[in-house]
């Protein structure tokens, strides 16, 4: 079964803190991603990654910074958190030999920004 | 601008009903569509994706219709039963080398009423 797991699975933060965000994968997966949610927005690319120690940005990275010291291990950092950052985030992980491209994704990360 | 969008925010349903989910996409390139259910506070899942080879792809009570011409494909459900309500995403995107770089839709609450 894959399993993609979250940390923290809720936060408050305070604006111009910093937030770091993890998630952790067991399924032998190259490529990882994090999208966050908002109503009316459905899911947002904000930054992925092919391989460790490498990241791509998304189709939202501002203000975002990723990192991927692992295979396993993939990391959402928002250095100076903002009101307009409160959201669900989730990280997802596939399979670069899967045939049907299947995103696995964690539980989600629920960030409330005060 | 949008690039996956669905075009009803919410969809009501008597059980044992038939409905059509509806998305458009913007990039004639995408080669790989797929639609996502999510029950609220879950993480979405897989429920049905097909390439840009086939037009059509049955699964149970769930097939999708791909349009390339016209930049649309669907989702249709029979058959529909209280556990069907949950929210709808639809995705798409470029498929190439397992890397599944996509684009969600807003998404579409579906309640299905006994």
């Amino acid at each position: 079964e894959a399993a993609v797991t979250q940390s923290p699975r809720s936060k408050v933060a305070v604006t111009g803190g910093k937030v770091t965000l993890s998630c952790h994968q067991t399924n032998n997966h190259d490529y990882m991603y994090w999208y966050r949610q908002d109503t009316g927005h459905g899911l947002r690319l904000i930054h992925y990654s092919y391989v460790a120690d490498s990241t791509e940005k998304g189709d939202i990275p501002d203000g975002y910074k990723a990192s991927r010291p692992s295979q396993e291990n993939f990391s959402l950092i928002l250095e100076l958190a903002s009101l307009s950052q409160t959201a669900v985030y989730f990280c997802a992980s596939s399979d670069p030999g899967g045939a049907t491209g299947q995103l696995y994704f964690g539980e989600g990360s629920k960030l409330t920004v005060l | 601008g949008q690039q996956v969008k669905q075009s009803s925010p919410s969809l009501t349903v008597q059980e044992g009903g038939i409905l059509i989910l509806n998305c458009d996409y913007e990039n004639d390139m995408f080669d790989y569509f797929a639609w996502y259910k999510k029950y609220p506070d879950n993480s979405p899942t897989l429920l049905i994706s097909v390439r840009s080879n086939v037009d059509k792809r049955e699964d149970g009570r769930f097939t999708v219709f791909l349009n390339k011409s016209g930049k649309h494909f669907s989702l249709h459900i029979t058959a529909s039963q209280p556990e069907d309500t949950a929210v709808y995403l639809c995705a798409a995107g470029l498929n190439q080398g397992g890397s599944a770089k996509l684009i969600f839709g807003e998404g579409t609450k579906l309640t299905v009423s006994s």
